[in-house]
């Protein structure tokens, strides 16, 4: 099995703010790595694929980097609406989640 | 634009098996060489992969869950399912299917395990 480890699992930060989020793979994943958002009471939403590879209709304050086993999500100007749990997950060997990292307005 | 949804009783009681169906609409089960996966959030934690199936019917599953599960496609109804037997209250959780790794999502349906 290939465990995720994100981090932090939870921050603070104001309007404005780049905010950081870490995803470790056990092993070489490669750059099979995916960002989500997840708001309460609703589905997960696919924001970066492929590790840096922006979906569609998602803004481009959103930007993901990374590969092997050490990959970065960023919010380049966090906003009010970008409250949420943001979860990274590997497609290299099976599936398999990072333990997300809540995101909340200072 | 392909949409997915989850339908399936809401409550299951233990030691009996959960069983769900994903319904695919706006386009073909059997086309674009997709997998189509069943994904489970317990209350308040995060995403848990159960398991996905190729239109063709190859299965993968998560490890931790495979001696219980049991995934299957039927391509003339355009619909996946999922099983889970011999379930406990570890299993309530909201579950969700999707397309591939999550490219497109369900709602979600909200499974409670309880006697």
């Amino acid at each position: 099995d290939i465990q995720m480890t994100q981090s932090p699992s939870s921050l603070s930060a104001s309007v404005g703010d780049r905010v950081t989020i870490t995803c470790q793979a056990s092993q070489d994943i490669s750059n099979y790595l995916n960002w989500y958002q997840q708001k309460p009471g609703k589905a997960p939403k696919l924001l970066i694929y492929d590790a840096s590879n922006l979906e569609t209709g998602v803004p481009s304050r959103f930007s993901g980097s990374g590969s092997g086993t050490d990959f970065t999500f960023t919010i380049s100007s966090l906003q009010p609406e970008d409250i949420a749990t943001y979860y990274c997950q590997q497609y290299d060997n099976l599936l398999s989640f990072g333990g997300g990292t809540k995101v909340e307005i200072k | 634009q392909v949409q997915l949804q989850e339908s399936g009783p809401g409550l299951v009681k233990p030691s009996q098996t959960l069983s769900l169906t994903c319904t695919v609409s706006g386009g073909s089960i059997s086309s674009g060489g997709y997998y189509w996966s069943w994904i489970r959030q317990h209350p308040g934690k995060g995403l848990e992969w159960i398991g996905y199936i190729y239109y063709s019917g190859s299965t993968y599953y998560n490890p931790s869950l495979k001696s219980r599960v049991t995934i299957s496609v039927d391509t003339s109804k355009n619909q996946f399912s999922l099983k889970l037997s011999s379930v406990t209250a570890a299993d309530t959780a909201v579950y969700y299917c999707a397309r591939d790794h999550g490219s497109v999502w369900g709602q979600g349906t909200t499974v409670t395990v309880s006697s």
